[in-house]
Parts: C-alpha cells; sequence; structure tokens
C-alpha cells in the first residue's frame, strides 16, 4: 500500500490541546514532507525534511512543530497556537534521487478539533 | 516562490467525451509537473508526470502536454469512464530545492453515466 502509513486515521482534540500525528516510511526515502488539505485550497506544504536531523518550515509552518531523529519517521505536532488546526493532513515521502522526482502519499489522518 | 493556479474547479462530462484540465506556474525555473488524481477520502496518487525536457507525454487515455514558453500544462482524458471521477491536482517542482511540490487548488471532475 504504498510503503508509507499514518495514524491514526480520525482524531479527535479538545482546543488548547497538542495533538501528535504519525508518519512511517519503509521505502528508504530521503525526504519527507507535510502537508495539510483544506476543501477548496490544495496541498499545502508545513514541513519537510531532506534528511534526518534536518528540516525546513514550509508556506504554513506556524502553529507546528516536526522532528526527524529517524530516516523512517517524520511526526508533525499540531500545538496548541495553530489558529485554526481541524484539517486532513496528508505526509509524503520522496527519494529524492537524479531519477526519481515522485512523492508517494500516506492515507491522511483527518483531525478535528472542538 | 512558485504560484500554481488550476482550472476549472469543478468539470462534469458525459462519459466517452474527453476532459482538460489546466495550469499555470509562475517561476520558470520549474522543471518537473506531476498531476495527482484523489478519490473521496483516500490518498492523492500520481498518474502521469512530464519533466521540463519533454513537451508532450501520453499513458493509455491520459497525456499531459507542457508549454514552457507560456508556462502553462493541460491534463487530457480521453474516453472518460465513472472511474475517472475524482479530485485532481496539478503540481510544479523544481530540483535543488528539497523536490519542495507547489500544487494547485484541484479540479473536481464528475463522469456522468
Amino acid at each position: 500500500d504504498g510503503g508509507i502509513t499514518q495514524s491514526p486515521k480520525y482524531l479527535f482534540r479538545k482546543e488548547g490541546q497538542n495533538v501528535t500525528l504519525s508518519c512511517e516510511q519503509n521505502l528508504n526515502h530521503d525526504a519527507m514532507y507535510w502537508y495539510r488539505q483544506d476543501p477548496g485550497q490544495g496541498l499545502r506544504l508545513i514541513y519537510y525534511s531532506q534528511i534526518v536531523n534536518d528540516f525546513q518550515k514550509g508556506d504554513i509552518a506556524e502553529g507546528y512543530s516536526v522532528s526527524r531523529e529517524k530516516k523512517e519517521s517524520f511526526p508533525l505536532t499540531v500545538t496548541s497556537a495553530q489558529k485554526n488546526p481541524t484539517a486532513f493532513y496528508l505526509c509524503a515521502s520522496s527519494n529524492g534521487g537524479a531519477l526519481s522526482y515522485e512523492q508517494y502519499f500516506g492515507p491522511g489522518t483527518r483531525l478535528t478539533v472542538t | 516562490g512558485e504560484n500554481v493556479e488550476q482550472h476549472p474547479s469543478t468539470l462534469s462530462v458525459q462519459e466517452g467525451d474527453s476532459a482538460v484540465i489546466k495550469c499555470t506556474y509562475s517561476d520558470s525555473a520549474s522543471n518537473y509537473f506531476p498531476w495527482y488524481k484523489q478519490e473521496l477520502g483516500k490518498r492523492p496518487q500520481l498518474i502521469i508526470d512530464i519533466r521540463s525536457n519533454v513537451g508532450e507525454k501520453k499513458d493509455q487515455r491520459i497525456a499531459v502536454t507542457l508549454n514552457k514558453t507560456a508556462k502553462h500544462f493541460s491534463l487530457h482524458i480521453t474516453e472518460t469512464q465513472p472511474e475517472d471521477s475524482a479530485v485532481y491536482f496539478c503540481a510544479a517542482s523544481r530540483r535543488g530545492t528539497g523536490n519542495q511540490f507547489y500544487f494547485g487548488t484541484g479540479t473536481s471532475l464528475t463522469v456522468i453515466p
């Protein structure tokens, strides 16, 4: 199923709580990405990481944090500072090699904050 | 940064007709243009892509064309079938920037049987 997994599929939290979304890949890909998807707005990049222990902010990083301690894992924390956290979150990975540009997506986590 | 615009936002066609979705981009250095299909509640999946050294690419009923001068690229689906109904996203990317993708806002395609 693509070798990239996200958990849980659905997540419910109260406002003011931090929540961490999991993303794991067994594709041996160097690069990993987090996107947020809202209706009518396409996919917007939150953070990305090209190698272990390194990551960069995307277009909408405010209120989010990430870590990349292992090549296989790229968890995303949605903090209480994120003003509108309810959304569908997609993780992706890419080997970034000269012969491959494709990003492979996980199944997504739908986060609802009330 | 890069800005990708996608049109139309919704598209309805009769089964068997063709569908065309168009995207424009702003960064002339972008050199990779994938198209993703996303069915309801599922992950986006790559259906076709094109690199800047190619003007057209075809895979069975799906084709993509690229006009670098005008900075636009299009997805063409021929002989549409109900299972083609989904949201389609275009994207643009430039090597050397972490393979960061800039996505269009999506086109919801409905194929009417």
